[in-house]
């Protein structure tokens, strides 16, 4: 059983839409990360949650700490946002098998 | 600032070979990770570092993967000899001292293709 599940594993959207991705977790937490991966392997830290909402541009993080849930949304999605979306816990030691992000012009 | 260097890009070589991956952090980072993330998964942690002292190396296969940081700054990460399954990409993290609620830094991987 992975520490970390993420929902769906593979998403495609048409440019425009909004998209949510989803991360569930069973270990207790400080913190949750959301990672960005593009082909290429190069990764990004998107957010950093301990409680509440994260907002950055069109991107935006939740998380519910009773419920070991997170969410990241992506807000008029675009072609460019296509990637490999990661959610880690626990100073990065678990981490998620992704979400591979389809945007369709 | 720079960001974390990885060098080499790619490597491939044959089974029971062996091969060394280096990583520079970004300047100042304690904290350096090394992580293997084979295709389709997520990365996994093999060690980490706090200055060169090892903090957590329980997923590291110890009887053919080696990590040192002996100067507390650049990491090399071993593999002898190496396996089939060891195919994968290579990460090296590494995070300031800023709480522990500070992002990590990614370099752009190793890929090693074991042959």
């Amino acid at each position: 059983k992975n520490e970390v599940e993420q929902s769906p594993q593979n998403l495609t959207a048409q440019e425009g839409e909004f998209i949510t991705i989803n991360c569930s977790y069973s270990v207790g937490i400080s913190a949750l990360h959301w990672l960005q991966q593009h082909p290429g392997g190069g990764i990004v830290s998107l957010f950093m949650l301990s409680s509440g909402k994260k907002k950055h541009g069109r991107l935006i993080a939740t998380i519910n700490i009773q419920e070991k849930h997170s969410s990241l949304h992506i807000t008029a999605s675009h072609p460019r946002d296509s990637a490999v979306y990661i959610c880690a816990v626990r100073n990065q030691f678990y981490f998620g098998t992704g979400t591979s992000l389809t945007v369709i012009p | 600032e720079a960001g974390v260097a990885q060098s080499p890009r790619y490597k491939i070589i044959e089974k029971r070979q062996s091969v060394a991956f280096w990583c520079n952090p970004i300047s100042g980072h304690a904290t350096l990770y090394w992580y293997q993330q084979i295709l389709g998964q997520g990365p996994k942690l093999l060690i980490q570092f706090q200055n060169n002292g090892v903090v957590d190396d329980s997923q590291l296969p110890k009887d053919r993967f080696s990590a040192e940081r002996l100067k507390g700054v650049d990491s090399t990460l071993k593999i002898q000899p190496a396996k089939l399954e060891d195919s994968a990409v290579y990460l090296c993290a590494s995070r300031g001292l800023q709480g522990r609620f500070s992002p990590l830094h990614f370099g752009n991987g190793t890929r090693l293709t074991v042959t």
